[in-house]
């Protein structure tokens, strides 16, 4: 049982390049969540997803897509990065309707952009 | 207002030393509250449940008052290995499906 994992941990991108973070979750989890996390900031929701095939804007979606073609899968997309999304990104997964089940983190990705 | 806040910190304190983290919700309909501990750049991990009537945790104790919507957490004896910083989390009533993070209280134990 490997919970939330990440890939890749770390990545270094140009300018107007494109690239994908993938999430995947092996507890059955309906809900699933995207964050970033700069230096001295909290955590701030990218974009969530509350099924397979259903995804939601957070607080900070611009510049970020994202798909969830599978329940256990939640992908990240980057179309033109830019500097300013240089950051470190979570992701997230929670159990349905359960309101005292709490949410595991995956091990995050670590993102430059020059 | 944010929905959660928290005192930034950083509180430095000695080892043996007992210290609160205080935390305030602005959502009066929220359900669950929850306290992680994020260690320095790794991912946020569950250090306990906050429960109405309190509950422990060996060293740590979590309160909640709902009518001050206020959330503590207290740690008794620090530990060095106490370091880090602790999220005050809030599951807000209606949709159950987004948890409302803190930006977080930073914690250094100094031998």
């Amino acid at each position: 049982n490997a919970g939330v994992t990440q890939t890749p941990k770390f990545r270094v991108l140009k300018t107007g390049q494109s690239m994908t973070l993938l999430c995947a979750q092996d507890m059955n989890h309906e809900y699933m969540y995207w964050y970033r996390q700069d230096p001295g900031m909290g955590l701030r929701l990218i974009h969530y997803s509350v099924g397979e095939g259903t995804t939601a804007k957070g607080e900070v979606p611009d510049g970020y897509n994202v798909s969830r073609l599978k329940k256990q899968n939640f992908l990240l997309g980057l179309e033109s990065a830019a500097p300013s999304q240089t950051s470190v990104y979570f992701c997230a997964s929670r159990k349905q309707g359960v309101t005292t089940d709490t949410q595991y983190f995956g091990p995050g990705t670590r993102l430059t952009v020059l | 207002r944010k929905e959660v806040e928290q005192d930034p910190g950083p509180f430095n304190v000695p080892e043996g030393a007992t210290v609160a983290f205080n935390c305030t919700y602005s959502n009066s309909a929220s359900q669950s509250f929850f306290w992680y501990r994020q260690d320095c750049r790794k991912e946020p991990k569950l250090l306990m449940s906050v429960y109405s009537s309190g509950n422990e945790d060996g060293r740590f104790t979590a309160q909640l008052n709902r009518a001050s919507q206020y959330i503590s957490l207290l740690i008794r004896d620090s530990k060095l290995s106490d370091s880090a910083t602790y999220l005050c989390v809030a599951l807000p009533g209606g949709g159950y499906n987004k948890l409302i993070f803190g930006a977080g209280t930073r914690l250094a134990v100094h031998p």
